[in-house]
């Protein structure tokens, strides 16, 4: 069974540090890869999507990378703001199953002025 | 503005009682999901539809009930036999299954009162 593990569990770090989360996964048989972002007392909100034959996916201030062999994915987020505060998800879909994501616990993110 | 709808936002419930949490979506979507999440936990699964009338029990089912009678439609049931409701519900929806990102909802928090 697959299982999602996401390190660390929380973050606090100043304005306009450069962050790596780290999303792992036990089973490199992956369909894709997601990211969402969840805000307190919120809907998740998707982020960045990798498919399996991708290496990595941008949009604005965020990068993600998807390494199968390994069983890793990180999310890069470039010079951090105080708005990017929330918890971070990550859930991988495994391939030839039921297509139905499996999500790690998160990292609660804190930017501070 | 397509999305999905959830609600109420909180609800309490007595012991005994079954309560019914809506989900509605106007973006044409076939797959529809719910999830229960506890605080520093990841999503779990408790029930998934693919289609019209049909429907998947996730990891988590027993005690709750759902239908699937119109595609933009997905209630669920927490009924009396689920003994620790208490949590933040989470609707999704995407494309079909597994193969677009998700859309959430903003969620129901439910209460034992």
């Amino acid at each position: 069974k697959q299982e999602v593990t996401q390190i660390p569990a929380a973050l606090s770090v100043p304005e306009g540090e450069n962050l790596v989360l780290n999303c792992s996964f036990t089973d490199s048989a992956i369909y894709n890869l997601q990211w969402f972002r969840q805000d307190p007392g919120k809907g998740l909100t998707s982020l960045l999507l990798i498919q399996s034959s991708q290496r990595e996916q941008t949009s604005g201030r965020l990068n993600a990378s998807l390494d199968k062999s390994s069983g890793r994915s990180t999310l890069y987020i470039a010079a951090s703001q105080p708005g990017d505060s929330a918890t971070y998800l990550c859930a991988v879909i495994a391939s030839g199953g039921s297509y139905i994501p499996t999500f790690g616990r998160g990292t609660s993110l804190i930017v501070h002025p | 503005d397509g999305g999905i709808t959830q609600s109420p936002k909180y609800l309490f419930r007595k012991e005994g009682q079954n309560v019914t949490l809506s989900c509605e979506q106007n973006l044409n979507h076939d797959a529809m999901y719910w999830y229960r999440q506890d605080p520093g936990q990841g999503l779990r699964l408790i029930y998934y539809s693919q289609i019209v009338n049909d429907f998947q029990k996730g990891d988590i089912a027993e005690g709750y009930s759902v239908s699937r009678e119109k595609k933009e439609s997905f209630p669920l049931t927490v009924t009396s036999a689920q003994k620790n409701p208490t949590a933040f519900y989470l609707c999704a929806s995407s494309v079909d299954r597994g193969e677009q990102p998700q859309h959430f909802g903003d969620g129901t928090r439910l209460s034992i009162l």
